[in-house]
């Protein structure tokens, strides 16, 4: 079983139309949660990190948030530029030092089409 | 700062070749990271680096092997080459101290086992 698992696997968006990204987890203890976002052929670059639930990041038209078991990358009027795969990832609470371990699923690869 | 460098950017093998993968960091992080990424699979994690001669098996580290002799290096050495071993590889860098998870990727090197 997937400890870190993404939906949908693709989503189309005309812009404007907003929409929401699901990342659900089953790690026992939670250090963190982190976005990212991938381009076509590129690295994945740091979006977003949550603690605990009920905490809110927001970047630009992107906002994220956390539960015990999931967390959403909510994306408002979204534009063609925000088209590109989101990764999810975890980092499980390995004790005072923390795990040095990332955890990623699989992504979402969305598309706002003009 | 020009972050996580890696080098090749591309490389073709043929089965049973051996490569070194290069990956170079100047931000003075200690710990290091080698993924692997499939198709629709996300990042798997194959070895791992704390710091200086300390490294440490990830998810899926058959077939690859590594050496951390200096704080800014984290070559990933292919041995025999595989089809299997066909992917991208991303490196990435971070450091300690509960913020493990924002990972500092560079740009991927895409190898082809033939």
């Amino acid at each position: 079983e997937d400890q870190v698992t993404q939906s949908p696997e693709a989503l189309r968006l005309q812009e404007g139309e907003s929409s929401s990204l699901n990342c659900s987890y089953t790690v026992s203890g939670l250090r963190g949660l982190f976005w990212y976002r991938q381009d076509p052929g590129k690295g994945p670059e740091f979006l977003f990190t949550l603690y605990s639930a009920g905490e809110e990041k927001e970047k630009e038209r992107l906002k994220a948030t956390l539960t015990k078991k999931e967390s959403f990358l909510h994306i408002t009027a979204p534009k063609p530029e925000d088209s590109a795969t989101y990764l999810c990832a975890v980092q499980e609470d390995g004790g005072e030092g923390g795990s040095e371990k990332l955890v990623f699923g699989k992504g979402t690869k969305l598309t706002v089409n003009p | 700062n020009a972050g996580v460098t890696q080098t090749p950017k591309f490389r073709i093998l043929k089965i049973g070749q051996s490569m070194t993968l290069q990956c170079t960091q100047d931000m003075n992080h200690n710990y290091m990271y080698w993924y692997r990424q499939d198709p629709g699979m996300g990042l798997k994690l194959i070895y791992y680096s704390v710091g200086a001669g300390i490294t440490d098996k990830g998810e899926v580290p058959n077939g690859y092997n590594v050496s951390r002799s200096t704080t800014e290096d984290f070559p990933l050495r292919l041995e025999l080459a595989a089809p299997s071993q066909t992917s991208v590889y991303f490196c990435a860098s971070t450091n300690p101290g509960g913020r493990a998870g924002l990972q500092f990727f560079g740009p991927g090197t895409r190898l082809t086992v033939l």
